[in-house]
């Protein structure tokens, strides 16, 4: 099956930097790739998306970027704020029949310092 | 208006019961999922159904058992409830005629004693 593996688990960073964190997925057939936030307490919350046919996306501060060929796909954010502290999961979603299977991420722990 | 909700949001409850997890969308969405998040915070599916029709089944024990009575809930019950049941639950739904990523609820804190 699939397996998704991100790094790094934790990162910390100071207000106003940039943070990345990777993904790389093991099977070629997953075409979809969504990140969540999951704020504490909180269940997790689309952020950005991007399908396999697309190389990058942004939304103001966020971009996804992805490379088919090496497996991997990225989350940027830059301008960090410390609401962006959370934990970040990435996932993979390949088609089955009519529908997706998702396979997620172990999770970042984003903290961004004031 | 609350997207995907799910009740209760705390259960504690003893060894051996049998006890149930509502959840409902109102997002017109065509599958509904349940996934489990240990203490670790590792997001694992558990269930997914897409029009009545029970799609995905992870490898989990059989005294989990969703029910769907229609599009819009996706119930999760568990009997015999063992201490490491004991995680946070979380109902999504998507759709995945467009885009598949999840919204998901609000979770329920399952603790086992």
């Amino acid at each position: 099956g699939e397996n998704v593996e991100q790094h790094p688990s934790t990162l910390s960073v100071q207000e106003g930097d940039s943070a990345v964190i990777k993904c790389t997925y093991s099977d070629s057939a997953s075409n979809y790739f969504p990140w969540y936030k999951q704020e504490l307490g909180k269940g997790p919350q689309l952020i950005i998306d991007i399908r396999s046919n697309v190389g990058e996306k942004k939304d103001q501060r966020i971009a996804v970027t992805l490379n088919k060929t090496a497996k991997h796909f990225s989350l940027h954010i830059t301008e960090t704020q410390p609401e962006d502290s959370a934990v970040y999961f990435c996932a993979a979603h390949k088609a089955s029949g009519g529908s997706y299977i998702p396979t997620f991420g172990r999770g970042t722990s984003l903290i961004v310092h004031p | 208006d609350t997207a995907v909700s799910q009740t209760p949001k705390y259960l504690v409850t003893q060894m051996g019961n049998d006890k149930s997890i509502k959840c409902e969308q109102n997002l017109g969405h065509d599958t509904m999922y349940w996934y489990k998040q240990d203490s670790k915070k590792f997001l694992k599916i558990m269930f997914s159904y897409n029009n009545k029709e029970l799609i995905i089944n992870e490898t989990v024990p059989n005294r989990f058992s969703p029910k769907s009575p229609d599009k819009a809930h996706l119930n999760l019950h568990i009997n015999s409830l063992e201490l490491g049941d004991s995680a946070v639950y979380f109902c999504a739904s998507s759709q995945e005629g467009g885009r598949p990523g999840a919204f998901f609820g609000q979770g329920t804190r399952l603790t086992v004693v």
